[in-house]
This record gives C-alpha cells, structure tokens and sequence, in this order.
C-alpha cells in the first residue's frame, strides 16, 4: 500500500553542523507533509508542516522542503545542538482524509 | 498543564485480561485520535473522533479494541482479552479542526505522553 518511509534510520552530526534527515513518500494524494520530533518517553511534538503548493517552508532553525516530482521531503536542521537528539518522523495528511499517517522515523545523535 | 493528557502510562497485565486507557484532550480541541506505537516505528493511527462521534476506525483496530468518547470530551480505549502483540506504547492527540477543506487540516496533533502497554 502507499506508505511515507524514511532513507536514514540513524543521522549522528556534530554539535554546531547542520543536520538533513530525508523522507520519501508515495501517496500523490497528500496536501500536507508534516514532521515531528519524539524525544524518550514522550509523545511526538509538531515542528514544522507544509502544504503541496509550496517547495520550502522555514521556521526556527528548521527548513522544510518538498519535491512533488520525486516525492520527496527533507527536514533541515541549522546549527544542531544536543537538546535536538531526538527521533523525527515525517507524516503525511490529506483534506481527502482526516489522518496523519506516519513513517517508521529517523534518529538524531547530537555528538557535543 | 493544559497539555493532553493519558492514564495510566503504565500497564502491566496478563495475557487476557482487559485493560482500558483513558485520554484528555485539550479542552477545545474537538478531534481527538488513537495511535499505537513500537519501539522503533513511527505511529500507527488507529481510529479519532470528531466530538462525540467516531469517524474512522483503522484495519488494525481488531474487535477487541474498542474507544469511546461519549461526551466529546475524554476518551477511553478498552483492550479485551490481551494478546503479548498488543504491547506497544498507546497515544491520544488532539487537535482544533476550525472548518472544511484544505485550510482545516494543518497535521498538528498535539499528543499525550502515552500509555505504555505490557502484555506477560
């Protein structure tokens, strides 16, 4: 069935370095795509969204961008710091459908 | 804290056994929606209301599964007769859906901590 998977499933950078997690997705019927950040023992915590009718969102110290053609979303992180350490899940929704469907998650190792 | 919030965060229980989960949405929030969680994997959506009433309910959502929210305000998700491949973390979000269309849905869940489930 249509899934939205992740490349990386762990991503260790450098205290200070950008970090870039990627996602795939499959489902042409998506409006939205959405990460989220799942620190140990709590539950996940909304970061940044984008809608299809935009390439590239940016908010604080994330970037947020989406390649229609190749079904493709990253999220980009500037000047990593340990309190990021985390796993980050991309997730996809639609107006069509009133679920966010999520993918299987990357995790981040912030090395100070 | 006005967060969402889910009792207990831990169960543990025998092999058959019912348990039963209860989440608290934001207060105005007026969906409110199940996931399971596994070590390792993203969540896994298993039903959501729109106030009081239950819009969809997930293929993994066996008969022994089974949510309410009666007042559209809490909700309870019953596990009847456990099984050990029901352990997994159990996670309620909420969120403010304020009209139709596209400009409704922004995919911002707010979740609970979880109910983490432990089935011997």
């Amino acid at each position: 069935g249509e899934n939205v998977g992740l490349h990386l499933p762990t991503l260790s950078v450098q205290e200070g370095d950008n970090s870039i997690i990627n996602c795939a997705y499959s489902n042409s019927a998506s409006d939205y795509f959405i990460w989220y950040k799942q620190e140990s023992g709590k539950g996940p915590q909304f970061i940044i969204d984008i809608r299809s009718n935009m390439d590239k969102r940016q908010g604080q110290r994330v970037t947020v961008l989406l390649n229609k053609t190749v079904k493709h979303l990253s999220l980009q992180i500037a000047a990593t710091q340990p309190g990021d350490s985390a796993v980050y899940f991309c997730a996809e929704g639609s107006t069509s459908y009133d679920k966010v469907i999520f993918g299987p998650g990357t995790s981040l190792s912030v090395i100070p | 804290d006005t967060g969402v919030s889910q009792d207990p965060r831990h169960k543990i229980t025998k092999r058959g056994q019912n348990v039963t989960f209860r989440c608290d949405p934001i207060s105005e929030h007026n969906r409110l929606y199940w996931y399971r969680q596994t070590l390792g994997q993203g969540p896994e959506f298993l039903t959501y209301f729109q106030n009081e009433a239950q819009l969809e309910k997930s293929r993994l959502l066996s008969d022994r599964f089974s949510a309410e929210r009666p007042k559209g305000s809490f909700s309870t998700l019953e596990i009847q007769r456990t099984e050990q491949g029901d352990s997994a973390m159990y996670l309620c979000a909420s969120s403010l859906q304020t009209g139709t269309g596209y400009s409704a849905n922004t995919g911002e869940l707010f979740f609970g901590e979880g109910s983490r489930l432990t089935v011997l």
